[in-house]
């Protein structure tokens, strides 16, 4: 059974840094990018970034910059998310999802893009002091 | 980057209407479209990619049409496990947008 399970909640400090882990099963791991989307309360889907399981490549949203990193570790199926200097805005699930390529890279982009058909079941973080 | 302005934003209609969610993109990005719908509490769940094809296992009272900049998602007989919020997502390229979504209420 093909299935992304996230880590637990978390609870942060305004200031503190969060690491989630998405480990994938059931599927071949480095076949597909892991991207992360996350849902504030009351808001819409956000697209935060993602990671190509097979290299390590990632491209991140252009507002997350300087503070968010993904990495994988091929030896545990696992996709790492980290999101430091964490405030209050940020609080909202955050989900992994995987990437069925269907358009391939061309022009500036090296990456494929396309749909996603499997999600994790969601983390929630909250910042709070 | 291409934005995508989903209307109306939320709704409200009856079992068995008929229910119609438009998503337009500021470029043509031809069928590179998909559609999400998402519960309070679950992952959100693909209903239907490249504009207009079904996901396996989805109902087929669900469908998508439309390429360019003009794209639209049809509720053909609403049952009440639809409510939620429906969300197009585009892939023309990086970042990945998703519109604001359409709340539908029943």
């Amino acid at each position: 059974q093909e299935q992304l399970v996230q880590s637990g909640p978390e609870v942060k400090k305004p200031g503190a840094s969060v690491k989630v882990s998405c480990t994938a099963s059931g599927y071949g791991f480095i076949g597909n990018y892991i991207h992360w989307v996350r849902q504030a309360p009351g808001q819409g889907l956000e697209w935060m970034g993602m990671v190509n399981p097979s290299g390590g490549g990632t491209k991140y949203a252009q507002k997350f910059q300087g503070r968010l990193i993904m990495t994988s570790d091929t030896s545990t199926n696992t996709v790492y998310m980290g999101l430091s200097s964490l405030r209050s805005e940020d609080s909202a699930v955050f989900y992994c999802a995987r990437l069925i390529g269907r358009k391939p890279p061309s022009g500036d982009s090296e990456f494929w893009t396309g749909y996603f058909d499997l999600w994790g079941q969601g983390t929630l973080v909250t910042v709070s002091s | 980057d291409i934005q995508l302005t989903q209307s109306p934003s939320s709704l409200s209609a009856s079992v068995g209407d008929r229910v119609t969610i438009t998503c337009r993109a500021t470029q043509d990005i031809r069928n590179y479209l998909n559609w999400y719908h998402s519960q309070p509490g679950k992952a959100p769940k693909l209903l239907v990619c490249d504009a207009s094809t079904l996901q396996i296992g989805v109902p087929p009272r669900f469908s998508g049409s439309g390429s360019g900049t003009e794209f639209t998602f049809t509720i053909n007989s609403l049952s009440p496990e639809d409510v939620g919020t429906y969300y197009c997502q585009h892939y023309n390229d990086l970042p990945v947008i998703f519109g604001e979504g359409t709340r539908v209420e029943v």
